[in-house]
């Protein structure tokens, strides 16, 4: 029972517009959202999470929607750069009722295009 | 800053062997848990532990077992291994009030 879905198992962008990597989650439990990055040979990186009581956050570049009657996040990357290729992993806990582990979804591999 | 470290950093295993992994938090961290990802998939939580005991725990046999030190560094421990048990294990470090969780760079173990 696959909980959080990225459907997108790669993306590919041109340098200098916009990235958006898509997520959607089943249990509506889920209360905590977050964005990592994987490159290879390393552990996933925290970029971006956003809590179920508000529909964005921002943090420079990029960008977390959360839609929860879609049951839906997207991270949005503007302007997407080379570095910015990598897997990309979206994350989600059920905070609320004690539970701290993270589910994630399979990955998005983004390319981003010189 | 110290961030996560786990040790080692690739290890081979034959079925049946026993093998342990160790991670030690980034520096203020209380809490440890471990996760397994397969190729090709997302990590899938194995456990957490907290004041040196297990706080929550994934879907993974009684094989996996693991320990947090008063330091706060873990290992896992897995038995008897099978071939399944080939994957990445990553190690990720937080507080226990909340927050993100950190991951350290891993630890490829190959089964044969």
């Amino acid at each position: 029972d696959q909980q959080v879905k990225q459907n997108s198992p790669s993306l590919s962008v041109q340098e200098g517009r916009i990235s958006i990597l898509n997520c959607d989650y089943t249990n509506s439990m889920f209360d905590y959202f977050l964005w990592y990055k994987k490159y290879p040979a390393e552990g996933p990186t925290f970029l971006i999470s956003i809590s179920s009581i508000k529909d964005k956050n921002e943090d420079g570049r990029f960008t977390v929607f959360l839609n929860k009657s879609a049951k839906h996040l997207s991270l949005h990357i503007v302007p997407s750069q080379p570095g910015d290729s990598a897997v990309y992993f979206c994350a989600a806990s059920a905070r609320a009722p004690g539970t701290y582990k993270y589910i994630f979804g399979t990955g998005t591999r983004l390319k981003v295009l010189a | 800053d110290a961030g996560v470290t786990q040790s080692p950093t690739h290890l081979i295993k034959t079925r049946g062997q026993q093998v342990t992994l160790r991670c030690s938090p980034k520096s203020g961290h209380d809490t440890v848990s471990w996760y397994q990802q397969a190729l090709g998939q997302g990590p899938q939580f194995i456990f957490q532990y907290y004041e040196e005991e297990e706080r929550q725990r994934g879907n993974f046999p009684d094989r996996f077992s693991g320990h947090q030190f008063p330091n706060y560094s873990s290992e896992l421990n897995v038995n008897a291994l099978l071939l399944g048990d080939s994957a990445l294990y990553l190690c990720a470090s937080s507080l226990v009030q909340g927050g993100e969780q950190y991951f350290g760079p891993g630890t490829r173990l190959t089964v044969t």
